[in-house]
């Protein structure tokens, strides 16, 4: 059964330290893992993609890495900032003949002052 | 380019309304999906288009929902009645190859 799990579910840190999300899949065939930012009552918003080869992808102060052998990713989010609150979501789409995505339940961060 | 557009941003309604959210995905996307995200949970897909066929509705609630994509441009989502679970954010988002963009979704609050 294709699955994204995510952890931790929720996160709280201090503006300025650094923090890592979580992302496990099965999901097959694999071609290619997403990261999204979402805002609260906003849609999400792409961070970064990778594919099978692609071992790490950054966006400024976001990195995604991609271990496909292990099936895990993981987002390092440094020297947060205030505006890093949001629900971080992990997406891995399968090719089917179509693409399928398949949605992680997200990481609620919350960065603190 | 253009984002993916959706109106109306917010709607509140009383149960056993009809509501109806529409959709302009960005130009030349192909594919067109409708998302229901509950608070604190992920998105679920409704309906998925390719042009202006249907595609996936297998976790559409026909009893109620209903989807269309006229011209394989545009599309509306439909909800009659409503029910309180209903409330939710609905994305739409297109995909014109490798990866989805998302519109800023609608909230619906069902009173």
């Amino acid at each position: 059964k294709n699955q994204v799990e995510q952890s931790p579910q929720s996160l709280i840190i201090l503006e300025g330290k650094n923090c890592t999300l979580q992302c496990n899949y099965t999901v097959s065939p694999f071609s290619n893992l997403r990261w999204y930012k979402q805002d609260t009552g906003r849609g999400p918003v792409s961070l970064t993609i990778m594919t099978f080869s692609e071992n790490t992808k950054s966006n400024g102060r976001y990195t995604a890495t991609l271990d496909a052998d292990t099936k895990q990713s993981s987002l390092h989010i440094t020297a947060s900032q205030l505006s890093d609150s949001a629900s971080y979501i992990c997406v891995v789409s399968a090719d089917v003949g179509t693409y399928k995505y398949i949605f992680g339940t997200g990481t609620r961060l919350k960065v603190l002052a | 380019e253009a984002g993916v557009a959706q109106s109306p941003r917010y709607k509140i309604i009383e149960k056993r309304q009809s509501v109806a959210f529409w959709c302009n995905p960005i130009s030349g996307h192909a594919t067109l999906y409708w998302y229901q995200q509950i608070l604190g949970q992920g998105p679920k897909l409704l309906i998925q288009f390719q042009n202006n066929g249907v595609v996936d509705d297998s976790q559409l609630p026909k009893d109620r929902f209903s989807a269309e994509r006229l011209k394989g441009v545009d599309s509306t989502l439909k909800i009659q009645p409503a029910k309180l679970e209903d409330s939710a954010v609905y994305l739409c988002a297109s995909s014109g190859g490798v990866g989805q963009f998302f519109g800023p979704g609608t909230r619906l609050t069902v009173l």
